[in-house]
């Protein structure tokens, strides 16, 4: 019930692409769900995140959409340039508890020129 | 600003001996946290700090694990008769405070620990 789970582990998209990372959940009480960017040797980076009470929040070429029902939310980097190349890790939190943050397992995405 | 920083950057040890890692989080924030990261994996929560004490240590694999913040600041993990499979890069993040409606976490580099 604590899971988060992320795919694909691995994408690929040309310079000018969309990408696209899926997670889904089971936990109903999560209510936060953040995306983190990590380049390597590196801190993961907050890049957006989302409260359940809207279906899509926007920042810049990064969207997140949010399917209550499915207990799935999505990452939408559009116009995908090379300096996007990193592991994006999706996550989820009660607001109000301790605060940890359930990751899911990662997905390192490469743009191509 | 300064971030939250973590020293040492990497840490070669051999199994069986004691480490400590320790975790500079950003000025003024309250709540601090401890992940760890195995490789290709994602980070999976070991324990909470609130000011001084320690809210929540759920994630703490057993009892060689131990953290400290004593005076609501700095704060250092420790690790017992280190094994192979601690081998991991040790993540330190915080927090302005808890309960806030977006719980930001602003992560450090992390310690490598190598666990020979």
């Amino acid at each position: 019930q604590q899971q988060v789970k992320q795919s694909p582990q691995s994408l690929i998209v040309q310079k000018g692409g969309i990408s696209i990372i899926n997670c889904a959940y089971e936990n109903t009480a999560f209510d936060y769900f953040p995306w983190y960017q990590q380049f390597p040797g590196k801190g993961p980076a907050l890049l957006i995140a989302i409260r359940p009470d809207v279906s899509e929040k926007k920042e810049g070429r990064f969207t997140i959409s949010f399917n209550k029902s499915a207990k799935q939310f999505s990452l939408h980097i559009m116009d995908s340039q090379p300096g996007d190349s990193a592991t994006y890790f999706c996550a989820a939190d009660i607001s109000g508890n301790t605060g940890k943050l359930i990751f899911g397992q990662g997905t390192t995405l490469q743009v191509k020129p | 600003g300064a971030g939250v920083s973590q020293t040492p950057s990497n840490k070669v040890t051999e199994k069986g001996k004691y480490v400590e890692l320790r975790c500079d989080p950003i000025s003024g924030h309250t709540a601090l946290y401890w992940y760890r990261q195995s490789l290709g994996q994602g980070p999976e929560f070991l324990i909470y700090f609130q000011g001084t004490g320690a809210a929540d240590d759920s994630g703490l694999p057993n009892d060689r694990f131990f953290a400290v913040r004593p005076e609501g600041s700095v704060s250092t993990l420790k690790i017992q008769r280190t094994e192979r499979g601690d081998s991991a890069v040790y993540l330190c993040a915080s927090s302005p405070r808890r309960g806030l409606v977006y719980n930001e976490q602003f992560f450090g580099p992390g310690t490598r620990l190598t666990v020979l």
